[in-house]
């Protein structure tokens, strides 16, 4: 089975802190995604890489970069945490034309 | 821009009740159609997956067409048990890689 693990289910961070989430799968997939997801907004794509050092702007890419150093681990930063990037963030990854496999999530607050 | 509806928002229906959830998109040059289930406070676990040159795909108890040229996608759910309550997300690609837009989602729920 395909597993896509998220470093934390659970984060809670201070206006302006430096935010790092982590996402790591385990089935060699080329494509690796970051979501955000809000009630009455549905999820919307932050970033996306389709390969190792390559990284790609999604629908709502300000405020947050990303990384991805080795295949199977893709990060998502926010520099600069704000109010309004509380949000369930979700992780995914796939390979072309398969279906896509999502972490479990880590519900981000910013206070 | 693609986009995803999802009509109804909510649905509540009897145990043992036959269920359709519906799903539209704006751009028919699609790549597949995805079906999603989505638990409280979890992830997306993907149920079925449609390629834009078939017709309809099954797995147990759910059934998921696609009408490509109409720009729709139905869920069939038979049989409907209380383990059935979720939300439904229906997701759609337009490239050859998995970059999906995602529907907003029907959450079902499945009473006793």
């Amino acid at each position: 089975d395909v597993k896509v693990t998220q470093s934390s289910r659970y984060l809670v961070k201070r206006t302006g802190e430096k935010v790092f989430l982590e996402c790591v799968q385990d089935m060699d997939h080329e494509n690796m995604f970051w979501y955000r997801q809000d009630p009455g907004l549905g999820l919307r794509l932050i970033y996306f890489s389709y390969d190792v050092k390559m990284k790609e702007k999604g629908d709502i890419p300000e405020g947050y970069s990303v990384s991805r150093e080795k295949k199977e681990r893709f990060s998502l930063i926010l520099e600069s945490a704000s109010t309004n990037q509380t949000s369930m963030y979700l992780c995914a990854s796939g390979t072309g034309g398969s279906p896509l496999h999502f972490g479990n999530g880590t519900r981000l607050t910013v206070t | 821009k693609q986009e995803v509806t999802q009509i109804p928002a909510a649905l509540s229906v009897p145990e043992g009740e036959n269920l359709v959830l519906n799903c539209s998109f704006t751009d028919s040059a699609i790549y597949n159609l995805q079906w999603f289930r989505q638990d409280p406070g979890k992830g997306l676990t993907s149920l079925l997956l449609i390629q834009s040159s078939q017709r309809e795909q099954t797995s147990g108890r759910l059934n998921a067409s696609l009408d490509k040229s109409s720009g729709r996608s139905t869920l069939y759910i038979a049989a409907s048990q209380p383990g059935d309550s979720a939300t439904y997300l229906c997701a759609v690609s337009t490239g050859g890689g998995n970059k999906l837009t995602f529907g907003t989602g029907t959450q079902l729920k499945v009473e006793l």
